[in-house]
């Protein structure tokens, strides 16, 4: 069964320092993967994703993720964090079933000191 | 603005009663999904529809049931056979015609139903 592990709960960053939020996936075929955030009492909203080709994806706000297949993971990185990334973040891996159908992860609650 | 809605954005239920949550897009999508989140679980599918008329079951199907009579809209019930109906539920949409493996899910603020 396909599945997305978020091995940390919280992660306390101060600010301007640099930030990775690390994802792992199970899927057999080739995945589809995605980075969403999540601010209190919102939606999602699209970070990055990844389809195929080059493996490093840049997003918004300053975000970039590695796909590195030989490890199944896909990395979240920043090089400085802004106190306004405080917010819970969410991977999840896409799989081509038609309906486009996401398995997400636990998530990663980000907090940023000053 | 185009974009997804969701409403009411706080809701209360007595149990035994059913509730119905809003979803509404003018994103001319066709595909849309109900997802439900708990603390600590992420998101979990309930329900989705690829075109009006037609939907399937998610995951956790099991005491909630849907409509999708226009393509905008794409309500949900949260019926009394749901055990814990205590959640977040969040709206997303797809445009169905670009390939399920290249595109996105958008996503609605969210409802929070509490259960008194």
């Amino acid at each position: 069964a396909q599945s997305v592990t978020q091995p940390d709960i919280h992660i306390t960053v101060s600010e301007g320092a640099s930030l990775e939020l690390r994802c792992n996936y199970s899927y057999g075929a080739t995945p589809y993967l995605f980075w969403y955030v999540q601010s209190p009492g919102q939606g999602l909203q699209l970070l990055l994703k990844y389809f195929s080709g080059d493996t490093l994806v840049q997003g918004i706000k300053g975000f970039e993720a590695e796909f590195k297949r030989s490890q199944s993971s896909f990395n979240l990185r920043k090089p400085s964090v802004h106190w306004s990334d405080a917010a819970e973040y969410f991977c999840a891996v896409g799989m081509n079933t038609g309906f486009q159908k996401l398995v997400f992860g636990t998530g990663t609650r980000l907090l940023v000191s000053p | 603005d185009g974009g997804i809605t969701q409403s009411p954005k706080y809701l209360f239920r007595k149990e035994g009663q059913n509730v119905t949550l809003s979803c509404e897009q003018n994103l001319n999508h066709d595909a849309m999904y109900w997802y439900r989140q708990d603390p600590g679980q992420g998101l979990r599918l309930i329900y989705y529809s690829q075109i009006v008329n037609d939907f399937q079951k998610g995951d956790i199907a099991e005491g909630y049931s849907v409509s999708r009579e226009k393509k905008e809209s794409f309500p949900l019930t949260v019926t009394s056979a749901q055990k814990n109906p205590t959640a977040f539920y969040l709206c997303a949409s797809r445009n169905r015609l670009t390939p399920a493996s290249t595109d996105t899910q958008y996503f609605g603020p969210g409802t929070r139903l509490t259960v008194l």
